[in-house]
């Protein structure tokens, strides 16, 4: 079946600019999370959904971070005024329900470059 | 917070060989996930481990869970090229769904 997909897989935008990264989850998966994940490192949890509420949001770094799920499907990441330090490969997992329960099977991720 | 070591940070073996890449916490192990990272691509789940002493096996990759040493091992029989990436483990922390990653180990297999 088809897995995680992300879109778009790659952005390019300048300092200042808003984006919105989306995430396609595997369908019936009730979990969702964002990571952040830079070079040379291990992903860094930024948010996670349960069904439609945000049950975490504990890993944005500042108010210029925002997500959505509105539907308990799709979600939304947004970055808004980005800087060069927001730089970095954006990647989004889900899974059946609850970490330590069910595998988190992630998207190819969403490579974000502000210039 | 917790914090994840992998050990070693980047592995080079000769096709054939056995290796063993280690993943410890600094805090109480409640689980833990490997996963494997093929340059510039997605992660691959390979396997969850839940409980202390559980061991599990993929073809030829085992993991391990050590609770008291709050340590587990991922453990690759007679590699071949296609085990080479960036094996990452990931660690879930008691009452959050936060999963905390190791900077991952760089397995370079040659023929």
């Amino acid at each position: 079946g088809a897995g995680v997909s992300q879109s778009p897989r790659y952005k390019v935008t300048k300092r200042g600019q808003d984006v919105a990264l989306r995430c396609d989850p595997i369908s019936g998966h009730v979990s969702l999370y964002w990571y952040r994940q830079a070079l040379g490192q291990g992903p860094e949890f930024l948010t996670y959904f349960n069904y439609e509420a945000q049950q975490d949001k504990s890993g944005l770094p500042n108010d210029r971070f925002s997500a959505e799920r509105p539907e308990g499907s799709i979600s939304t990441l947004t970055i808004q005024r980005t800087e060069q330090r927001d730089s970095a490969m954006y990647r989004c997992a889900s899974s059946l329900g609850p970490s330590g329960a069910y595998e988190q099977y992630f998207g190819p991720g969403t490579r974000l470059t502000v210039t | 917070s917790q914090e994840l070591e992998q050990s070693p940070q980047s592995l080079i073996v000769q096709e054939g060989k056995n290796l063993t890449i280690n993943c410890t916490s600094s805090k109480t192990l409640y689980g833990l996930y490997w996963y494997k990272q093929k340059y510039g691509e997605g992660l691959i789940f390979l396997m969850m481990l839940q409980k202390g002493g559980e061991e599990k096996s993929h073809e030829k990759i085992t993991a391990k869970l050590d609770e008291k040493k709050q340590q587990s091992s991922l453990h690759i029989t007679a590699s071949q090229p296609s085990h080479a990436g960036i094996y990452l483990c990931g660690a879930f922390q008691g009452g959050s769904e936060k999963l905390v990653f190791g900077k991952g180990t760089k397995l370079t297999v040659n023929p």
